[in-house]
């Protein structure tokens, strides 16, 4: 089974640019697609990005998402920090056996 | 508004059941497949189940294969979770989701707000 690897926090300074990264284990992480997830504490999570850079309504274009298929990794970046950011961020993708959650990246913004 | 809404969480002893419901509106519930997603306390997010959008077919966690089942009901836009042989590990928030899958990608994701279920004797 494949894993996606996510570092445990990241902080970062209101106004200021942050960038969550996602490792796939094996295989290509190009072949199927990134979902973000954010989860803000005491809340179910919500989905913040869909098929690796798309953006449900709603959500601002402050969130962005990308793959790097050099380094088999997707990366969610969020521009002009807020403190309402602050939150757990979780990367998703899958494959036919299985639907794999990274283990969540904690954003603190001071 | 797509609205997700869990029910059926509570407190079981270990080996007993529980059968969660989730309540779908806002969305062609019977075009997209679903899931189970789990959250043990001050853990992080776990799939456990899916179902494709006829019910035909349906894959699990290996923590709870044989255990689990994963249901649907389209003309009432319900989806469910039967748990049995519940133990302690499975203690955790059970979140209804659509989230994008292999069979069905594309499209924005939606979660309920979660139900607890907390197996201690």
């Amino acid at each position: 089974n494949f894993m996606l690897t996510q570092p445990h926090s990241v902080s970062e300074s209101p106004g200021k640019t942050v960038t969550i990264s996602c490792t796939g284990s094996s295989g290509s992480i190009a072949s199927t697609s990134v979902q973000w997830h954010q989860q803000r504490p005491g809340s179910a999570p919500t989905n913040v990005i869909y098929e690796d850079n798309q953006r449900p309504s709603g959500v601002p274009d402050r969130f962005s998402g990308s793959i790097d298929s050099s380094s088999n990794a997707a990366s969610l970046t969020i521009s002009g920090l807020r403190t309402e950011d602050e939150a757990d961020y979780y990367c998703q993708s899958y494959d036919s056996n299985n639907v794999v959650f990274g283990g969540g990246t904690k954003l603190t913004v001071l | 508004e797509v609205q997700l809404v869990e029910s059926g969480g509570g407190l079981v002893q270990p080996g007993g059941s529980l059968r969660l419901s989730c309540a779908a509106s806002g969305l062609t519930f019977s075009s997209y497949w679903m899931h189970w997603v789990r959250q043990a306390p001050g853990k992080g997010l776990v799939w456990v189940s899916r179902i494709n959008s006829d019910g035909s077919s349906t894959t699990y966690a290996d923590s709870v294969k044989g255990r689990f089942t994963i249901s649907r009901d389209n003309a009432k836009n319900t989806l469910y979770l039967q748990m049995n042989s519940l133990r302690a590990e499975d203690t955790a928030v059970y979140y209804c989701a659509r989230i994008d899958d292999y069979g069905d990608f594309g499209h924005p994701g939606y979660w309920g707000q979660g139900t607890l279920v907390t197996v201690s004797s």
